[in-house]
């Protein structure tokens, strides 16, 4: 089955660094990648849909400088949390859309804590 | 734009006995997906089920099955003969069926406890 794999499972790193998280799909080319967060109790909310080849599309409130995403290939999405905070604390997860454009499939998750 | 509501934060559900968790939502395509997930505390997630909302039968997986009612907007997840490793994170899930993007929209989520 489909596989997408995301990196690193766990990160820690000092208050105005950069962190880059790497979503891959394993055994088929996703066109478009999904990148959620998820705070601590809460449900996963949509920070951008990422387009190969093409511009991310934010939602709402993602601020697109700090939350740099990169669709270079049919099989990764990077996103880049820059000049991190302590609010940027979060589990972030991505998700591709499958071969058969019906059904997506999760990474594992980052966790990401900013000190 | 479409949202989705579990009204039920919490569920707890003896060992062997059945659950049924809650959601609605709210849309005005007639086009659409519903999917629940389950995160464990992994926090890998897991699709558990999904329907097409041009089908009329429930789905069904297993001791998973859902109650999808269309004209009321809710899409209800039932867990059959529940086992302790059923115990997690169940999130209701909206997926338009139109070419434009396939984000899910989550529900907040409900928390489900098996009890020995």
């Amino acid at each position: 089955g489909a596989v997408v794999s995301q990196h690193p499972s766990r990160v820690i790193c000092k208050s105005g660094t950069s962190v880059k998280i790497e979503c891959r799909s394993l055994d088929f080319q996703a066109t478009t990648m999904f990148w959620y967060r998820q705070f601590p109790k809460q449900s996963l909310m949509l920070m951008a849909t990422s387009n190969e080849g093409s511009k991310a599309t934010y939602e709402q409130g993602v601020e697109k400088d700090k939350f740099l995403i990169n669709h270079a290939s049919l099989t990764l999405s990077t996103l880049t949390v820059t000049s991190a905070h302590p609010e940027d604390s979060s589990f972030y997860i991505c998700s591709a859309r499958g071969p058969l454009r019906e059904k997506l499939f999760f990474g594992s998750g980052t966790q990401l804590s900013v000190l | 734009a479409q949202t989705v509501t579990q009204s039920q934060p919490e569920m707890s559900v003896q060992e062997a006995e059945t659950v049924t968790l809650s959601c609605t939502y709210d849309t005005s395509e007639s086009d659409y997906y519903l999917f629940w997930y389950k995160q464990p505390p992994s926090r890998q997630m897991i699709l558990v089920i999904r329907q097409e909302a041009y089908k009329q039968q429930n789905a069904t997986e297993n001791r998973f099955s859902v109650n999808f009612q269309k004209a009321a907007k809710s899409f209800s997840l039932k867990i059959s003969d529940s086992q302790l490793g059923d115990a997690a994170m169940y999130f209701c899930a909206y997926r338009s069926g139109n070419n434009a993007g396939n984000m899910l929209t989550f529900g907040g989520g409900t928390r489900l406890m098996v009890k020995p």
